[in-house]
């Protein structure tokens, strides 16, 4: 089945201990992201990857960082939580980038930093 | 810079009822546009796209929206609404000015309540 697979679904953690949410993609996708989900805010995109070692800021870049080693892989790290991280998180895939295929989005992460 | 508007945050119809959730956009150049739908505890759905041709988009679930350039609109319909449609919608854009950034701006969010 082709999915989109984000880890851990729940977390609660405490400011300053660093976390990893981790993305995995079956679809052998180039493009993946990663959003943010907040009341009254919609979607905001943290960062994206066009492909293997090629990654870029989006919206709310600050106090995360990406990886993309492998093409299947986008893990999304904080470093030093903070409350303000507390959210819901998505990871999406596309084949080719946004501009004409549609984005799959994983099931969620949904953070809480105390 | 690219923006998406969803001026509702909330829109009620009664079952059987057409139902509209408005979207507008900005961009500088061609706009790429689209309709997510979020279930509750879930990812986002593709629902439709707009890129080129036909302004009339047919999508998933029965739904298809309307792209208007002079109004600058991609509203977002169904002629008779199901209780199951109940759920919140996200318009996205992305401005296809040439190479650059793939970024796609998604709106706050409208959430349709399907009234039995």
């Amino acid at each position: 089945e082709a999915q989109v697979t984000q880890n851990p679904r729940y977390l609660i953690t405490v400011t300053g201990k660093k976390l990893t949410v981790t993305c995995s993609q079956n679809m052998n996708h180039e493009y993946m992201s990663w959003y943010r989900q907040d009341p009254g805010l919609g979607l905001r995109q943290i960062y994206y990857s066009m492909n293997v070692e090629v990654t870029d800021k989006g919206d709310v870049p600050e106090g995360y960082k990406v990886s993309r080693k492998e093409k299947r892989n986008f893990p999304l790290i904080l470093e030093s939580p903070s409350p303000n991280q507390t959210s819901l998180y998505f990871c999406a895939s596309s084949l080719q980038g946004t501009d004409t295929g549609e984005l799959f989005f994983g099931e969620g992460s949904r953070l809480t930093v105390l | 810079a690219q923006s998406v508007a969803q001026p509702e945050d909330q829109v009620n119809v009664a079952e059987g009822n057409p139902l509209t959730v408005k979207c507008t956009y900005s961009v500088s150049g061609n706009p790429y546009l689209f309709w997510y739908v979020q279930y509750p505890n879930r990812g986002l759905q593709f629902l439709l796209k707009y890129i080129t041709g036909d302004n009339l988009v047919k999508g998933s679930y029965g739904f298809e929206a309307e792209f208007n350039k002079s109004q600058t609109s991609f509203h977002l319909k169904k002629p008779s609404a199901l209780v199951s449609d109940s759920a919140l919608y996200f318009c996205a854009v992305r401005d296809w000015a040439g190479a650059g950034s793939y970024q796609l701006t998604f709106g706050k969010g409208t959430k349709l309540s399907v009234i039995p």
